[in-house]
């Protein structure tokens, strides 16, 4: 159990438009889900940390009009890139907590798969 | 505001022999979790084991096992008889409570020498 994926897994898109990436809990409510941004050979920087019907608390120096979280459900985050630049182009990685689990999984983090973007 | 520490950047270790890599952590909270994270080459990002801060106890699981030492706040990792696929980087992480996310070290990318 505690399966978290991602969609797309990878992108290209054109400077100037917008690409929705998609992170869904599959087999459990995600009170909690965090994004992370990562550089190659680098470790995972958070971006920002959101909870379900709630706006989302975004970490020192991301700019949150360029990107747009919502979590609109238990199960469903998006992470939008708006007008996306080819600095832009890294791993993005979503993961989910469940922090009325029981047992174990109250303290993990479940992380999905990434998306690889990349901006031309 | 807790930090998470790894002093090895890249480590190697022959095939079948156990490498240790290092991770210290500062907090000021009693009660926490640590854990190690491996991410392989496909970059999905894998729990190896755990800590709970209140068990005395080192966490093992199979040819993984820590040694926690809280009042030094360190937590390495001892990985026993090295298969070529524990090839990967390895990040050390804590977390306290609630939403907090986890707080990650910047990680040492082992290699396994056949």
């Amino acid at each position: 159990g505690a399966v978290v994926s991602q969609h797309p897994s990878w992108v290209i898109c054109k400077s100037g438009t917008s690409v929705k990436i998609e992170c869904r809990s599959l087999d459990f409510q995600a009170t909690t889900m965090f994004w992370y941004r990562q550089f190659p050979k680098q470790s995972l920087m958070l971006m920002a940390t959101s909870n379900e019907g709630s706006k989302a608390t975004y970490e020192q120096g991301v700019e949150k009009d360029k990107f747009l979280i919502n979590h609109a459900s238990l199960t469903l985050s998006t992470l939008t890139v708006t007008s996306a630049h080819p600095e832009d182009s890294s791993f993005y990685i979503c993961s989910a907590r469940d922090l009325h689990r029981p047992g174990q999984y109250t303290n993990e983090q479940f992380f999905g798969p990434g998306t690889r973007l990349t901006v031309l | 505001a807790q930090t998470v520490t790894q002093s090895q950047p890249e480590m190697s270790v022959q095939e079948a022999e156990t490498v240790t890599l290092s991770c210290t952590y500062d907090t000021s909270e009693s009660d926490y979790y640590l854990f190690w994270y491996k991410q392989p080459p496909s970059r999905q990002m894998i729990l190896v084991i755990r800590q709970e801060a209140y068990k005395q106890q080192n966490a093992t699981e199979n040819r993984f096992s820590v040694n926690f030492q809280k009042a030094a706040k360190s937590f390495s990792l001892k990985i026993s008889d090295s298969q070529l696929g524990d090839a990967a980087m390895y990040f050390c992480a804590y977390w306290s409570s609630g939403n907090t996310p986890l707080v990650f070290g910047k990680g040492t990318r082992l290699s396994v020498i056949a």
